[in-house]
């Protein structure tokens, strides 16, 4: 199966201090989308952004930035001068090859923001 | 614009018993997913509608989980009987063809005892 890879489990910091989410994927496809979700502690997912593989431009949305690097597979997320309502998981995921609108996740990454 | 609805967003039964769980998915779009999500195993998609035709469901964990989507804006996933494996927060989400992007309901956090 072609997987999406958060390598980091659990990633603390200080509030105020930037940080950056990494999410690996594997693909076989010349075009494909990928997506991030943030899951607060109140559990809802909440969309951030989808990406195309044909666009490669980085995307900034006020603290939030992505970074899309076809080369090596990867769209990381960084959080500018973070907050304590950051505190989330966050969660990258792909559309999948095999089954068209099925998303293929990541394992998440969850953030604490320390006031 | 109204979200995903789903409903009821807490479900306490008994192992044995029927649950049914409920999503209203946002007005206008084609796709559905049911998804489950437990600390063990993560988020796991169960099944997915296209126009109200169930398309894959290759993720219901066996015979006791069914789904149906009567029409666009109501779907429900049951359970009969339940176990108290099946203690998890229940996703419902909807999409547009278009841009893949899936929108997710508040979840029902089933606990079965």
């Amino acid at each position: 199966a072609q997987k999406v890879t958060q390598a980091q489990t659990e990633i603390s910091v200080v509030e105020k201090e930037d940080v950056t989410l990494d999410c690996v994927y594997e693909t076989r496809d010349t075009t494909y989308y990928l997506f991030w979700y943030k899951q607060p502690p109140s559990g809802e997912l909440v969309f951030l952004i989808r990406r195309n593989s044909f666009d490669e431009q980085n995307e900034i949305s006020g603290r939030y930035s992505w970074n899309f690097q076809k080369s090596t597979s990867s769209f990381n997320f960084t959080i500018t001068a973070s907050q304590v309502v950051d505190s989330a998981v966050y969660f990258c995921a792909r559309k999948g090859l095999d089954s068209n609108y099925q998303l293929i996740w990541g394992a998440g990454t969850k953030l604490i923001i320390k006031p | 614009d109204a979200g995903v609805i789903q409903s009821p967003r807490h479900e306490v039964t008994e192992m044995g018993q029927e649950v049914t769980l409920r999503c209203k998915p946002i007005s206008g779009h084609d796709y559905l997913f049911w998804y489950r999500q437990t600390m063990m195993r993560g988020l796991e998609l169960l099944i997915y509608f296209n126009n109200n035709v169930p398309i894959d469901d290759s993720g219901m964990p066996e015979d006791r989980f069914s789904a149906k989507m009567p029409n666009a804006s109501f779907s429900t996933l049951k359970i009969q009987p339940s176990e108290p494996r099946d203690s998890a927060v229940y996703f419902c989400a909807s999409s547009l063809e278009a841009t893949y992007e899936q929108y997710f309901g508040p979840g029902t956090r089933l606990t079965v005892t």
